[in-house]
């Protein structure tokens, strides 16, 4: 079964423009977690969405969106970038949103903002 | 407080030593205990998971929980070079959802 698969892998924007990131679950698998990682941060989660709807948020401003299709994939949009927000940007898939469902991460998306 | 808390290390033991990996975390009512494998530039990888106090044992790798205490533990046994990397302890908090709280994560070095 193919795992998590995530595009663009790498991204060089500059600042005030915005970015798309494109997610692939799993096959079978329906809800999709959005992380941030940063050295300074760590892994910190961004939103996730089930059958098309944003079930929970994390802390990250309005700037952060996303959105989920109905074949489960899902894309996160950064508008606006500044330089804090280079990144490694990783999409987990799990089979559902409920609690101690396991996470699988895609490979990433590693944002650089000028 | 952070919710989830792990020595940054780095943590180096000699090839065929155990390891140990410690994680304690904040919210008492947490339910679920995960930890993934994180090669440098690479995503994190699923080791294991654990929901009950205990021990839990996958090949040469051992989760224990303590609820009480909150923390959860992995042990490495016989570790291998190919060992070395960050780990990192997730924490599923209850009324979250599916929404993980990671530790900043334990670097593993294990020396040849």
């Amino acid at each position: 079964k193919a795992g998590v698969t995530q595009t663009p892998r790498y991204l060089i924007k500059t600042r005030g423009q915005q970015v798309t990131l494109s997610c692939s679950p799993i096959s079978g698998h329906r809800s999709v977690s959005w992380y941030q990682q940063t050295p300074g941060q760590g892994l910190q989660f961004l939103f996730e969405y089930f059958s098309e709807t944003q079930r929970n948020k994390g802390n990250f401003p309005g700037r952060f969106s996303g959105r989920q299709f109905s074949n489960s994939r899902s894309e996160m949009n950064v508008s606006t970038l500044e330089l804090g927000d280079s990144a490694l940007y990783l999409c987990a898939s799990s089979k559902s949103s409920a609690a101690q469902e396991t996470q699988y991460f895609g490979p990433g998306t590693r944002l650089l903002v000028l | 407080q952070k919710e989830v808390e792990q020595n940054s290390g780095p943590l180096s033991v000699p090839e065929g030593a155990i390891a140990s990996l410690n994680c304690t975390y904040s919210d008492r009512g947490s339910q679920s205990f995960f930890w993934y494998r994180q090669y440098s530039g690479k995503s994190p990888e699923l080791i294991m998971f654990i929901y009950s106090n205990g021990d839990k044992e996958d090949g040469r790798f051992t989760a224990q929980l303590n609820k009480a205490s909150q923390y959860v533990s992995l042990l490495i046994r016989d570790s291998q070079p190919s060992d070395s990397a960050t780990y990192l302890c997730a924490v599923n908090r209850p009324n979250t959802g599916n929404q993980f709280y990671f530790g900043t994560g334990t670097s593993l070095t294990v020396i040849p």
